[in-house]
């Protein structure tokens, strides 16, 4: 695609069932983010991908979140027994290689209810 | 702790005037900065990047670096209220590969 795909758009979801978000990134694009922005807040760094790998996921909020990606493409971010507190919008981002500028999706705005 | 501050504002400009948005970072070592514009409800969107020091023009605008006093700054000439958005300054920090995000400063151009 020409660019950065999410989905789901909006999730709304129960407190304590799991979610499954996703990105498909820029084809060719290496690098991969995944960041969370609350409500009148900033950016908040979650994890970064290369290729496959996940060098960085020391902005993980806790053991409950997990990310993977396959085959250098989609990526899918997880999150367990979802709190209140998970609501959020979830950005991803990709870019051609490291330290290079990065194009953001549409995000997936999560609301657990 | 490696920060990105910017005033988060907002910063009211007149419809026509220039606007001066500033950032500082607290890495030596990062080597490229970015700019991007965010609108309410819409994700980032990116308008600048500079890697080498002084001025870097694309349209109507302009990004400065100063490595030495650690600050990046965006000016956008001739404001439109299109303009008005959230604009926010990313530093990849050295040895990670995380963007490193300020707060945003909130620009309102008034027509």
């Amino acid at each position: 695609g020409a660019g950065v795909s999410q989905s789901p758009s909006n999730k709304v979801t129960e407190k304590g069932k799991d979610v499954e978000l996703r990105c498909d990134p820029i084809s060719g694009h290496t690098a991969l983010y995944w960041y969370r922005q609350s409500l009148g807040q900033g950016l908040e760094f979650l994890i970064y991908f290369q290729g496959n790998s996940a060098p960085d996921k020391s902005g993980l909020p806790s053991d409950r979140f997990s990310a993977e990606r396959t085959g250098g493409s989609v990526s899918t971010l997880t999150i367990q027994r979802t709190q209140q507190e998970d609501s959020a919008v979830y950005l991803c981002a990709s870019s051609p290689k490291t330290n290079t500028e990065a194009f953001f999706g549409q995000g997936t705005r999560l609301t657990v209810v | 702790q490696k920060e990105v501050e910017q005033n988060s504002g907002p910063l009211s400009v007149p419809e026509g005037a220039i606007a001066s948005l500033n950032c500082t970072y607290s890495d030596r070592g990062s080597q490229s900065f970015f700019w991007y514009r965010q609108y309410s409800g819409k994700s980032p969107e990116l308008i600048m990047f500079i890697y080498s020091n002084g001025d870097k023009e694309d349209g109507r605008f302009t990004a400065q670096l100063n490595k030495a006093s650690q600050y990046v700054s965006l000016l956008i000439r001739d404001s439109q209220p299109s303009d008005s958005a959230t604009y926010l300054c990313a530093v990849p920090y050295s040895g990670t590969y995380k963007y490193i995000f300020g707060t945003g400063t909130r620009l309102k151009v008034l027509a």
